[in-house]
């Protein structure tokens, strides 16, 4: 079954700190791997993916296969990174329609 | 560009009604999305459209139905509301073939079944 899994509903760390956000899978070929981020009263946008391979907003995120991990990560939080982070895979094989994780909250304290 | 927008904001039916939700696509996207979010969780997908036909349908009951127009805007149905389908129900656009076919997202419809 495809499934996206991120195991932390809360993350809460210090303005400065490192920050990885967990975000596990199980799909049967060849997806594409998504970290979508939602701001307060703001709408669900497009962080990054894994085939662009940029850094955006300082995040980064690695697709390991082997683990079937693709878990975002930044070196030094900043208070603005609070958010709701949603993990999610498509397949052009399945049309290209998301499935995404729960969710983690990440809270950035000063 | 006001990107995917979404009508209504709000919506506040009763068990047993019936209930259309509006979506108008980005500028230069052919293909919409539907998702539903209930509260704490990620969103779900319901169904896709693209050209006025719907591509794929995730696990949602045929109460939930749509249309697309040759605009490519789209409406989102649910008959016979029943307590659990209150939640924030999403659009999304992306234009189909294109290599980096990023699914963009509308602010939502609040819908709240009493």
């Amino acid at each position: 079954a495809q499934r996206v899994t991120q195991p932390e509903k809360l993350l809460s760390v210090f303005k400065g700190a490192p920050v990885e956000l967990k975000c596990n899978y199980s799909y049967s070929g060849s997806p594409e791997l998504f970290w979508y981020v939602q701001y307060s009263r703001q709408r669900l946008q497009l962080l990054l993916r894994h085939i662009s391979r940029e850094s955006i907003k300082g995040f980064t995120a690695d697709l390991n296969k082997g683990e079937t991990s693709f878990h975002l990560k930044k070196p030094f939080a900043q208070e603005e990174d609070s958010a709701m982070y949603y993990c999610a895979l498509s397949s052009r094989n399945q049309g290209g329609k998301l499935i995404f994780g729960q969710g983690t909250e990440l809270s950035v304290k000063p | 560009d006001a990107g995917v927008t979404q009508s209504p904001t709000h919506l506040i039916k009763t068990r047993g009604q019936q209930v259309t939700l509006r979506c108008s696509p980005k500028s230069g996207h052919d293909t919409v999305s539907w998702y539903q979010q209930a509260l704490g969780q990620g969103p779900q997908f319901i169904f896709q459209y693209y050209e006025e036909e719907e591509r794929q349908r995730g696990n949602f009951p045929d109460r939930f139905s749509g249309h697309q127009f040759p605009n490519y805007s789209s409406e989102l149905n649910v008959n016979a509301l029943l307590l659990g389908d209150s939640a924030l129900y999403l659009c999304a656009s992306s234009s189909l073939g294109q290599v980096t076919d990023t699914q963009y997202f509308g602010p939502g419809t609040r819908l709240t079944v009493l």
